[in-house]
């Protein structure tokens, strides 16, 4: 199947600084490629839809000054987490889907662990 | 409301067992069930995927099966081995290319 990389896997940053993850489709390329959050216990939360080269789309709630996110490429991502605070621990998904297929069918990311002191 | 409920929301089987983890459904219009393993701090992994017509799906020793007169899903493990052990996940598609409505999942724990 395809594949789908998040770099880093874990991070611990300090309250106020910014953190970017990258997700990459290794071996496709990818139309759209989404962001959840996942706190423990609790299911994905979709935060973001992102096409290749267009702005964003984010889900209701979600800060787009905070959470800022690139899709430069079709083989790339990126989430920037801006000014993190204590609350912005989580655990992020990114998933991808790529041409031909609907969006209903996306390859999950391997996630990144952030952790804000 | 589209919504997926899945039970139990945990449970602890011991190895070579069998079990049967459940999910109902709200969503409409109705495209597809993915059922997905999540093993800790990992992202999801397909197991199988469902749409209207069919009723049965199998992966190796896991069988899900769909009612979707009922909304009803059911995802069964055969023989379970202690790398089971994982979140299981329940994610329905309202509509081709539509965003997946995802069940809080059941966090099976498979005991020697």
């Amino acid at each position: 199947g395809a594949v789908v990389s998040q770099h880093p896997s874990w991070v611990i940053c300090k309250s106020g600084t910014s953190v970017k993850i990258e997700c990459r489709s290794l071996d496709f390329q990818a139309t759209t490629m989404f962001w959840y959050r996942q706190f423990p216990k609790q299911s994905l939360m979709l935060m973001a839809t992102s096409n290749e080269g267009s702005k964003a789309t984010y889900e209701q709630g979600v800060e787009k000054d905070k959470f800022l996110i690139n899709h430069a490429s079709l083989t790339l991502s990126t989430l920037t987490v801006t000014s993190a605070h204590p609350e912005d621990s989580s655990f992020y998904i990114c998933s991808a889907s790529f041409p031909g297929t609907d969006t209903d069918t996306q390859y999950f990311g391997p996630g990144t662990r952030l952790t804000v002191l | 409301k589209n919504q997926v409920e899945q039970s139990p929301q945990s449970l602890i089987i011991l190895e070579g067992k069998n079990c049967t983890l459940q999910c109902n459904y709200t969503v409409s219009p109705f495209s597809n069930l993915r059922w997905y393993k999540q093993d800790t701090g990992r992202g999801p992994v397909s197991l199988t995927i469902m749409t209207f017509s069919e009723n049965t799906k199998s992966n190796g020793r896991y069988t899900a099966t769909l009612d979707a007169d009922t909304k009803q899903s059911s995802l069964h493990i055969t023989a379970s081995q202690l790398s089971d052990s994982a979140s299981y996940i329940c994610v329905v598609s309202p509509n081709q290319g539509g965003k997946l409505i995802f069940g809080q999942g059941t966090e099976l724990s498979v005991k020697p």
